[in-house]
């Protein structure tokens, strides 16, 4: 069965580096998204992007925050220069964007340690 | 604004018995989508079951079983006779509106415990 998939699994990484989390939606999929869950609280939606354009953003999507999809199958994540509330973990999901009650299924997750 | 309240912080139950997770959703749309997900602990987020907000039909899979009320904001999810295997979070989400890239709002969750 078609899933998406996520690397790394974990980073950790020290405060003002630049990270880029990567994700591989599922290949007939057209739309895809991030969303982020700080540990123990609820997943919160960050970006929709479709045909190389955001579709929509959060107001946790600000300028440090940046999303790519430099080829034909990843999708990419930037945090140019990470914070200590950075700290979450991190899931790509996509969606076929045929009808609006797609469904959107999610990858395994990156946790990001901003030290 | 789109808002989902799942009222239930942590549920335990011994395994067999039957527990129900509330989901109340707020919303102005007339058209919407439910969904409950579970991330067990491994972490990994997995779909469980979407429902349009035109079909009110109750839905049972196994020993799950989804009861949606448009007239209390509800989408409650109930497991039967639970098993260990079912201990994890589980959260309500909703999408407003027929765009197909729509953001999902979640629910804080319900954590699940069955105790063996």
């Amino acid at each position: 069965e078609p899933e998406v998939t996520q690397t790394p699994s974990h980073q950790v990484t020290q405060m003002g580096q630049e990270v880029i989390l990567r994700c591989v939606p599922i290949s007939n999929h057209l739309y895809f998204y991030w969303y982020r869950q700080i540990l123990g609280q609820k997943v919160e939606f960050l970006v929709s992007f479709y045909n190389n354009e955001i579709s929509e953003k959060s107001e946790i999507f600000d300028d440090q925050f940046s999303v790519e999809r430099p080829d034909g199958s990843n999708f990419t994540l930037k945090i140019r220069s990470t914070k200590l509330e950075d700290s979450a973990m991190y899931f790509c999901a996509s969606s076929e964007g045929l009808a609006g009650s797609d469904t959107q299924y999610f990858g395994p997750g990156t946790r990001l340690t901003v030290l | 604004a789109q808002k989902v309240t799942q009222a239930q912080t942590e549920i335990s139950v011994v395994e067999k018995e039957d527990v129900t997770l509330d989901c109340v959703y707020e919303t102005r749309d007339t058209t919407y989508y439910l969904f409950w997900y579970k991330q067990p602990p491994s972490g990994e987020l997995v779909f469980l079951i979407r429902r349009n907000s035109f079909d009110e039909q109750n839905e049972i899979s196994g020993r799950y079983s989804w009861n949606f009320q448009k007239s209390t904001s509800s989408f409650n999810f109930t497991i039967t006779a639970s098993q260990v295997v079912d201990s994890a979070v589980y959260f309500c989400a909703l999408k407003e509106g027929g765009t197909s890239y729509g953001k999902l709002t979640f629910g804080q969750g319900t954590i699940l415990t069955v105790h063996p």
